[in-house]
């Protein structure tokens, strides 16, 4: 079976601080590979998404970036934090045309 | 543009008192339409795909519905356990990649 890793589960991180967060997956091949951030209160907006490894396109300008070395490997950096960075991080696996399943999510906490 | 909205934003219900929530849709060519339950502090749980209007799919106390507008998960005697946001999700036709476009969630919760 399928399953989805995050680290680290909560963060805490100062204004201006760098910050990578990693989501593996296990159990399947070359999977369509996302991530989303959900602020208090609201619903998943979309940050990135990889249709395979080195491919990654943004869906909002942000501070953000994202990479996938690896098949089931992706990774959610940015080299300053800012306070509106703050919230709930998830990444999310599926094959095209199938449901997302979803990690277990990384709190980040900017101050 | 796709947009999908939820109502109400939160139900409160008294176990065993059956009801339903809401997902009105707008999305070009509706490739799927996805229901999930997300519990505080933890990542989405899928729970239902739904592609076509009329289509019905049932789990334990749960049935989701699809009409060509939107999709209704209808809750028969709930339990505290049920407690949780559900959120409900559309896919568009001319993505290869899969793009999903959420609601804001309802927050269910069930008293004993």
């Amino acid at each position: 079976s399928q399953t989805i890793h995050q680290w680290p589960a909560t963060l805490v991180q100062p204004v201006g601080s760098p910050l990578s967060l990693e989501c593996t997956v296990e159990g399947t091949s070359n999977p369509n590979l996302y991530w989303y951030r959900q602020a208090a209160g609201r619903g998943l907006q979309l940050l990135f998404y990889s249709v395979g490894i080195g491919q990654i396109s943004s869906e909002v300008p942000q501070n953000l970036s994202a990479s996938r070395p690896q098949d089931r490997q992706f990774i959610l950096s940015s080299k300053k934090l800012l306070l509106s960075d703050s919230g709930f991080y998830l990444c999310a696996w599926s094959h095209v045309g199938i449901e997302q399943y979803f990690g277990p999510g990384t709190r980040l906490t900017v101050t | 543009e796709d947009q999908v909205t939820q109502s109400p934003e939160a139900l409160r219900l008294q176990e065993g008192e059956s009801s339903s929530l809401n997902c009105s849709y707008t999305v070009s060519g509706l490739r799927g339409l996805f229901w999930y339950r997300q519990d505080p502090g933890k990542g989405p749980e899928f729970l239902f795909t739904l592609y076509s209007a009329g289509e019905e799919k049932e789990k334990e106390r749960l049935k989701a519905t699809l009409t060509k507008k939107e999709s209704f998960l209808h809750i028969t005697a709930p339990k505290p356990e049920d407690s949780a946001t559900y959120l409900c999700a559309a896919r568009a036709g001319g993505t290869s990649y899969g793009k999903l476009t959420f609601g804001q969630g309802t927050i269910l919760t069930v008293h004993p």
